[in-house]
């Protein structure tokens, strides 16, 4: 059952330009998201998150844009640098305070 | 850095052997998450601790698999029996009081069963 779905397992963009990312979810019960980043051999790492009261949420280089009408979310990196090449991890949870995630986004950015 | 500590980095097994991981949550978590992650897939949940208690274990396969989060001392998490398909990185997650804190991650298990 999977409540939580990045569709696309990869995405290249040449630096500089803008990343999005994708993620979609079924249960109208969520009501926090994240995105979270994962290097190779190490733990993933909070990156940003927004809540279901808002549509956007702003961090430097990071946006975080959610349509709840669509049960969709997509983050934006832009400029986007080589060191944002990781696997980004679309996470949802809901008053139960366990998290779903979905299958990550191996994104590269080539210089 | 008084992060989430797991232990070991990487275990070997045989098959029908015992595995047992370790997790420390950070200082003043009282949430604890587990997760695997199969090789080419995402995160998938397990379980959900709090001290003491098993707060949600929908994730966790019915038989084999075992998590507990004493009163003192880490979080364990065991694999009985150890078969091939269990392979893969397992990772732990605490947080202060819920997920709308955010959590944080351990480092992982990489666990292989030869």
């Amino acid at each position: 059952d999977q409540q939580v779905k990045q569709n696309s397992p990869s995405l290249s963009v040449q630096e500089g330009r803008i990343s999005i990312l994708n993620c979609d979810y079924t249960n109208s019960m969520f009501d926090y998201f994240l995105w979270y980043k994962k290097y190779p051999a190490e733990g993933p790492t909070f990156l940003i998150s927004i809540s279901s009261i808002k549509d956007k949420n702003e961090d430097g280089r990071f946006t975080v844009f959610l349509n709840k009408s669509a049960k969709h979310l997509s983050l934006h990196i832009v400029p986007s640098q080589p060191g944002d090449s990781a696997v980004y991890f679309c996470a949802a949870s809901d008053r139960s305070n366990d998290m779903r995630f979905g299958a990550g986004t191996r994104l590269t950015v080539k210089p | 850095n008084a992060g989430v500590m797991q232990n070991p980095r990487h275990l070997v097994r045989r098959r029908g052997q015992e595995a047992r991981l370790r997790c420390s949550p950070m200082k003043g978590h009282s949430h604890v998450y587990w997760y695997r992650q199969l090789p080419e897939e995402g995160l998938k949940f397990m379980v959900y601790l709090q001290k003491e208690n098993i707060i949600d274990e929908s994730g966790m396969p019915k038989e084999r698999f075992s998590a507990e989060f004493p009163k003192e001392g880490p979080s364990i998490l065991r694999i009985q029996q150890v078969v091939r398909g269990d392979s893969a990185a397992y990772f732990c997650a605490s947080s202060l009081a819920g997920s709308n804190y955010g959590y944080t991650f351990g480092s992982g298990t990489r666990l292989t069963v030869v």
